[in-house]
């Protein structure tokens, strides 16, 4: 049980264009999704927190208008890198919280791989 | 104030020998603890947590940790160490009502 999935796995795209990647709770409801980008040999670093039906909460430094963040569902959250440029190259890994759970854990995705050209 | 430290970022042990990662925390509520481990280009897996009740608590894959109040600490263990366990381990901190705040990551090296 818990398992959530990214979809892509990686993703190469040319400077200027928008990724869009998919984060997905499999076998439960997940009110609050969140956001991390991991650099080499780095910890995560949380970009924001996604709530269902409601506006994502960033966290300080992360540009609302480069990450795009959409969660339609209790299963799905989107995020999309708009006008991807090198420097956003990086390690996206998303996690959600079971809705049945009440101590915090986090589930995680595989992580999608971006490289900007 | 929410904060994890994970004291050394790389420890090196020969296959068979003890695992001992560590980590220190701050908070000002009482803390959810977390340890997670991500393999190359993949993303985390929950290794073990604790709550409340029991403070030894046993994860997956043999690794256990106990819950030091007194400490502030809840350090890894496992008592020998395999090959596979080679990995990135993250300690997390949570109980303020939302987010993780993880520690920095120990990159665990397993000698042959």
């Amino acid at each position: 049980g818990a398992v959530v999935s990214q979809h892509p796995s990686r993703v190469i795209c040319k400077s200027g264009t928008s990724v869009k990647i998919e984060c997905r709770s499999l076998d439960f409801q997940a009110t609050t999704m969140f956001w991390y980008r991991q650099f080499p040999k780095q910890s995560l670093m949380l970009m924001a927190t996604s709530n269902e039906g409601s506006k994502a909460t960033y966290e300080q430094g992360v540009e609302k208008d480069k990450f795009l963040i959409n969660h339609a569902s209790l299963t799905l959250s989107t995020l999309t890198v708009t006008s991807a440029h090198p420097e956003d190259s990086s390690f996206y890994i998303c996690s959600a919280r079971d809705d049945r759970a009440w101590d915090e854990t986090q589930y995680f995705g595989p992580g999608t791989r971006l490289l900007v050209l | 104030a929410q904060s994890v430290t994970q004291l050394g970022s790389h420890v090196s042990v020969s296959e068979g020998a003890l695992v001992l990662l560590r980590c220190n925390y701050s908070s000002s509520v009482p803390p959810y603890l977390f340890w997670y481990v991500q393999y190359p280009n993949q993303g985390l897996q929950l290794l073990l947590k604790y709550t409340t009740g029991a403070t030894l608590v046993k994860g997956i894959n043999g690794f256990e940790a106990e819950f030091k109040k007194s400490e502030t600490s809840f350090h890894l263990t496992k008592p020998s160490a395999h090959m596979s366990d080679a990995a990135e381990y993250f300690c997390a901190l949570g109980g303020a009502g939302n987010m993780l705040t993880f520690g920095g990551g120990t990159r665990l090296m397993v000698k042959p």
